[in-house]
């Protein structure tokens, strides 16, 4: 069965220095990955997708994460963190058998610090 | 221009109510989901519909009842409400096929 661990609950980072945020999946095939970010009291925004075309997607916004089969990670980074960027991560796989059914990480809650 | 829109923002009512929430998308998309998200964040599909055909149906108690009128709308109705249906619900798109998946801004409903 596919599976997401998203292996901080919390981090935090002073403006300016960068994010990384870490996600490792299980899954007995090439599962499509994403990360979507979810602001205080709003819906979730999709930031980027993995669907084997590349293995470093760019997102909005800045962010980036690299698709690593080998570690089975797909771990999200930005260079330089904005207040704005203060928000929930979530690292999300399809589940096989299609019907596009998506398998929600825990979260990761990012604080940046002035 | 509203992608994904959902009503009401915020439910509050007391347990043994019946209640509905509205989903609407304006995308042309053939496929709509529910999500449930508890009190720590996690996220967990309900249903899923396909031009108004029940597709994905997890384990979530037969008080929920999911009615697609057209693959546009997909509405929410819970029965007999309890205080661990206090929640925030979220609605979301996607192409017949697709897999990226368009979320609605949610819907607090709080049971007391």
């Amino acid at each position: 069965a596919q599976s997401v661990t998203q292996l901080d609950s919390h981090v935090s980072v002073s403006e300016g220095t960068p994010v990384l945020l870490r996600c490792n999946y299980s899954s007995s095939y090439s599962p499509s990955l994403f990360w979507y970010v979810q602001h205080p009291n709003k819906g979730l925004q999709l930031l980027l997708k993995y669907t084997s075309a590349a293995t470093l997607v760019k997102g909005i916004n800045g962010f980036e994460a690299e698709f690593k089969k080998s570690e089975t990670s797909f771990h999200l980074t930005k260079p330089s963190a904005h207040m704005s960027d203060a928000a929930e991560y979530f690292c999300v796989v399809t589940a096989f058998g299609g019907y596009n059914k998506l398998i929600f990480g825990a979260g990761t809650r990012l604080a940046v610090h002035p | 221009d509203t992608a994904v829109s959902q009503t009401p923002k915020y439910l509050v009512t007391q347990m043994g109510n019946d209640k509905s929430i509205k989903c609407e998308q304006n995308l042309g998309h053939d496929t709509m989901y529910w999500y449930k998200q508890d009190s720590k964040k996690f996220l967990k599909i309900m249903f899923s519909y396909n031009n108004k055909e029940l597709i994905i149906n997890e384990t979530v108690p037969n008080r929920f009842s999911p009615k697609s009128p057209d693959k546009a709308h997909l509405n929410l109705h819970i029965n007999s409400l309890e205080l661990g249906d206090s929640a925030v619900y979220f609605c979301a798109s996607s192409r017949a096929g697709g897999d990226t998946q368009y979320f609605g801004p949610g819907t607090r409903l709080t049971v007391l």
